[in-house]
């Protein structure tokens, strides 16, 4: 059971817009930015976006992140087959003595 | 450029020890945290912990209290996660990851650590 909380799943077809939600908690999200992270099954991840909405460079406008509260978002516009891949969340959590905490992950299909 | 090497595969019995090194080149090796975080088969990212490279100091997940021990050799800048008494579930690919001001930018390629009798 992961301590933040993606949809397992999302789809859409090429040039669609998706978003994937990551539910926390006030001990992580509440409190702490978010990064996201992207990962091609049988690859390591990649860092996707950091500190809530920021890009790192390579990563196409295309892509985008937001929080509020205790929960965060990440959109993908003019959606491509090369973005199927499994996302996740992950924050800090003060709980426990500190700890990183990722999301679920969600496997995007791009139909 | 950053490059975190790991070794391929690592297979253990239940109740061994496994030790998994990251090798570190590109950039100035005791400036940045390492974490180490690892992936069950078909499963999520677990944090496992980090280490400063400069001094040593570590922080683990409550998790693994107890069973992990991360080390650092700066003279090979390599990084060492040892994790004890294996049992089943903790077959998994464990990689290593350096922290920067904006995540965990940089990542190994993975080890899967197999255990089975």
């Amino acid at each position: 059971q992961s301590v933040l909380t993606q949809p397992p799943s999302a789809s859409a077809t090429p040039g669609q817009r998706v978003t994937i939600s990551c539910s926390g908690s006030s001990s992580n999200i509440g409190r702490n930015i978010v990064n996201w992270y992207h990962q091609v099954p049988g690859t390591a991840p990649k860092l996707l976006m950091y500190r809530n909405n920021q890009r790192p460079s390579g990563v196409p406008d295309r892509f985008s992140g937001s929080k509020s509260g205790t929960s965060a978002s990440l959109a993908i516009s003019g959606l491509q087959s090369e973005d199927e891949a499994d996302y996740y969340c992950a924050s800090w959590d003060d709980s426990l003595g500190g700890r990183w905490v990722f999301g679920g992950g969600t496997k995007l299909t791009v139909l | 450029q950053v490059q975190l090497v790991q070794p391929g595969v690592e297979v253990k019995t239940p109740g061994a020890s496994v030790k998994v090194s990251c090798n570190a080149s590109g950039y100035t090796f005791i400036a940045y945290y390492m974490h180490w975080v690892r992936q069950a088969p078909g499963q999520g990212l677990e944090w496992m912990g980090k280490i400063n490279p400069k001094d040593g100091t570590t922080r683990y997940a409550q998790n693994f209290q107890g069973r992990v021990t991360m080390t650092g050799d700066t003279s090979t800048s390599t990084l060492y996660l040892e994790l004890s008494s294996l049992r089943s579930e903790d077959t998994a690919t464990y990689y290593c990851a350096r922290e920067n001001i904006r995540g965990f930018e940089d990542w190994g390629q993975g080890t899967l650590v197999t255990v089975s009798s």
